[in-house]
Order: structure tokens, then C-alpha cells, then sequence
């Protein structure tokens, strides 16, 4: 059991561009979250899969967000046109059930 | 929508000594799990415990307990006998349930607690 695997950890960008986390969750797990946290803050849900199938996305998650979990293994979580305030950690977290498991975040900087 | 408050924003407690740390939520359901997690300073997010509405008694693990009052909507963590690595950012969580759709996690704000020397 390796834990969950987010990549890259940090990223710094200019606003306009476009980026993409990858995560990679525990391997037997069928369940993936998308989590962002600012900071002091709790984390705000964004969206979930179950195995391949994205079953609720967040009101937070603009037309310039989305996700996929293609064959249900890994994740990303693409940001376009970046603006100041997509500036934060993105958290992923896998489950089996029912606790969530989380990575470590990818922290995003937009300049 | 179910919500999750965690009223204090910050804590500290001594060495040794016990502390508690509150929280409410507000559900119409009936049957849904409850979480601690803890965030140390710039380090990834893990559970601290978990219970399940349907149990009546309180979960404990190891230092860590609840009191989980269901009809108050009410479930407050204590630590006991706190440790300087007791010193992290606790969220308490809630969720509906925990397979199939509207199983997401929902988070309080947290509340950030130091332990003293």
C-alpha cells in the first residue's frame, strides 16, 4: 500500500494558462474525490468517481475545471485559463469505504 | 444540504492535560458516518477516528474518544494525555452515506489546536 499519489506538488503559473494534476489513488480503492483547500480553511468538495464514472460535481467546479478517471485507475484534474483566485491546494483522496484516504495536495500558485 | 460547524477557531492545551474540541452538524438523515481528521502543519490530511450513526456507543481510539450526542446533532472530540504531535488543524466531517451517489465528505472549518511544553 503505497497511500495516494498526487503529482506534481507544487505548481507556479501565470493566469491564462492552463494546468493539470495528476492523482494516483490506493490501488483496490473504486471510490475518488477532488478536494480544494485554501488556506486556514476547511476543504471544499469538488468532485467524486466511482471506479471510471463521475457521479457529483460541486457548483464550484466552473466550465473552466474538469476531471477524469479514465478506466477508473488514476485521475487529473485540469484547470483552464487559471485566474488569481484558482490559487490554492487541490486534494485528492481515495476510499473502498467509508473513510477517504488523502494525498498529500498539489499546492497551485497562479501569478 | 448538510452542514458542519466547528465554532472555535483555535485551542490550546498543556502538555499532558485533556482537551476537547466541539462540533455540530445538521442532517435530515438517519444514517450517516462521522469523522476526525487531522492536518499537521504543511503535511497531508489523516483520520483520527469514526463513528457510525447507528452505534450508540462512543468510538475510542487510543487516546482519542467522542462524545456523540445524535438528537443534539453533536460530536465532539477529546484528547487525552495531548502530545506536542497532537499540534495540527482538526476538521470534523460528515457523510451521507457511504456508497453510490451524495457520498461525498463534507468538512467544518477546522480548528487549529497547539500543545504547550
Amino acid at each position: 500500500d503505497t497511500g495516494v499519489s498526487q503529482d506534481p506538488r507544487h505548481k507556479i503559473t501565470k493566469r491564462g494558462q492552463n494546468v493539470t494534476f495528476r492523482c494516483d489513488p490506493i490501488s483496490e480503492h473504486n471510490r475518488l474525490y477532488w478536494y480544494r483547500q485554501t488556506l486556514g480553511q476547511g476543504p471544499e468538495f469538488l468532485t467524486y468517481f466511482q471506479n471510471e464514472a463521475q457521479l457529483e460535481k460541486s457548483r464550484l467546479l466552473s466550465d473552466r475545471f474538469s476531471a477524469e478517471r479514465p478506466k477508473g485507475s488514476f485521475s487529473t484534474l485540469e484547470i483552464q485559463r487559471t485566474e488569481q483566485g484558482d490559487s490554492a491546494m487541490y486534494l485528492c483522496a481515495s476510499s473502498l469505504s467509508p473513510e477517504l484516504f488523502f494525498g498529500e495536495g498539489s499546492r497551485l500558485t497562479v501569478l | 444540504a448538510q452542514t458542519v460547524t466547528q465554532s472555535q477557531p483555535e485551542m490550546s492545551v498543556q502538555e499532558a492535560e485533556t482537551v476537547t474540541l466541539s462540533c455540530t452538524y445538521d442532517t435530515s438523515e438517519s444514517n450517516y458516518y462521522l469523522f476526525w481528521y487531522k492536518q499537521p502543519p504543511s503535511r497531508q490530511m489523516i483520520l483520527v477516528i469514526r463513528q457510525e450513526a447507528y452505534k450508540q456507543q462512543n468510538a475510542t481510539e487510543n487516546r482519542f474518544s467522542v462524545n456523540f450526542q445524535k438528537a443534539a446533532k453533536s460530536f465532539s472530540l477529546k484528547i487525552s494525555d495531548s502530545q506536542l504531535g497532537d499540534t495540527a488543524m482538526y476538521f470534523c466531517a460528515f457523510m451521507n452515506h457511504p456508497t453510490g451517489a451524495n457520498s461525498k465528505l463534507t468538512f467544518g472549518k477546522g480548528i487549529t489546536l497547539s500543545v504547550r511544553p
